[in-house]
């Protein structure tokens, strides 16, 4: 059973435009969420994140918006850039001990259109 | 150096061979985790090491995967009798104090992942 899921395999987009990538969740437990970013080759690169007793957080272009009666988060980029054509991972955790362990979705390929 | 460092970046193997990959977290990080990435799959939890305490074992998917971590600092995951189904990219990830992001938010269970071991099985 998937806990976390990413159900748009891919999302294109013009430069300048706001990207919005959407995770939805199963576990009601989970208390942080997460996303990180992934270039072909490397490992995934942390880009924000947002408690459960949040409902937002913002980091520069950067905006992650938390629903949880709907169990679902999504990240928002403005402006979007073609740097930052990459796959998008959601993922969430609990805070402690090994609940801190990350549950990850399958990822979203942003393309970013010059 | 100052990320998290993981050796070979690539691995061939024949199938029933044994492989060991390892793992240089960042320095001063307790929390040390493993991952891998299948084909067309998200990232999967398989271990978790925290600091002397015993690993959480409850990704490992079979016998024929052990890891352990020496004095609080390099990993290694070992793989016995290696399959086909073995094969994907291997990542290792550590996390430290929650901190703050350069914009002054807060950011929560930051886990530093490294480059990751492909692990081909032939």
């Amino acid at each position: 059973d998937q806990q976390v899921k990413q159900n748009s395999p891919s999302l294109s987009v013009q430069e300048g435009r706001i990207s919005i990538l959407n995770c939805d969740y199963t576990n009601s437990m989970f208390d942080y969420f997460l996303w990180y970013k992934k270039y072909p080759a490397e490992g995934p690169t942390f880009l924000i994140s947002i408690s459960s007793i949040k409902d937002k957080n913002e980091d520069g272009r950067f905006t992650v918006f938390l629903n949880k009666s709907a169990k679902h988060l999504s990240l928002h980029i403005v402006p979007s850039q073609p740097g930052d054509s990459a796959v998008y991972f959601c993922a969430a955790s609990g805070s402690t001990g090994a609940n801190s362990k990350l549950t990850f979705g399958k990822g979203i390929t942003l393309s970013v259109r010059p | 150096g100052a990320g998290v460092s993981q050796s070979p970046s690539n691995k061939v193997t024949e199938k029933g061979k044994d492989v060991e990959l390892r793992c240089d977290p960042i320095s001063g990080h307790t929390a040390l985790y493993w991952y891998r990435q299948s084909l067309g799959q998200g990232l999967e939890f398989l271990i978790y090491f925290q600091g002397n305490s015993a690993p959480d074992k409850s990704g490992l998917p079979s016998d024929r995967f052990s890891a352990e971590r020496t004095g609080g600092s390099v990993s290694t995951l070992t793989i016995q009798r290696t399959q086909q189904e073995d094969s994907a990219v291997y990542l290792c990830a550590s996390n430290g104090p929650t901190r703050r992001s350069a914009s002054g938010g807060t950011s929560y269970n930051e886990q530093f992942f490294g480059p990751g071991t492909r692990l081909t099985v032939l």
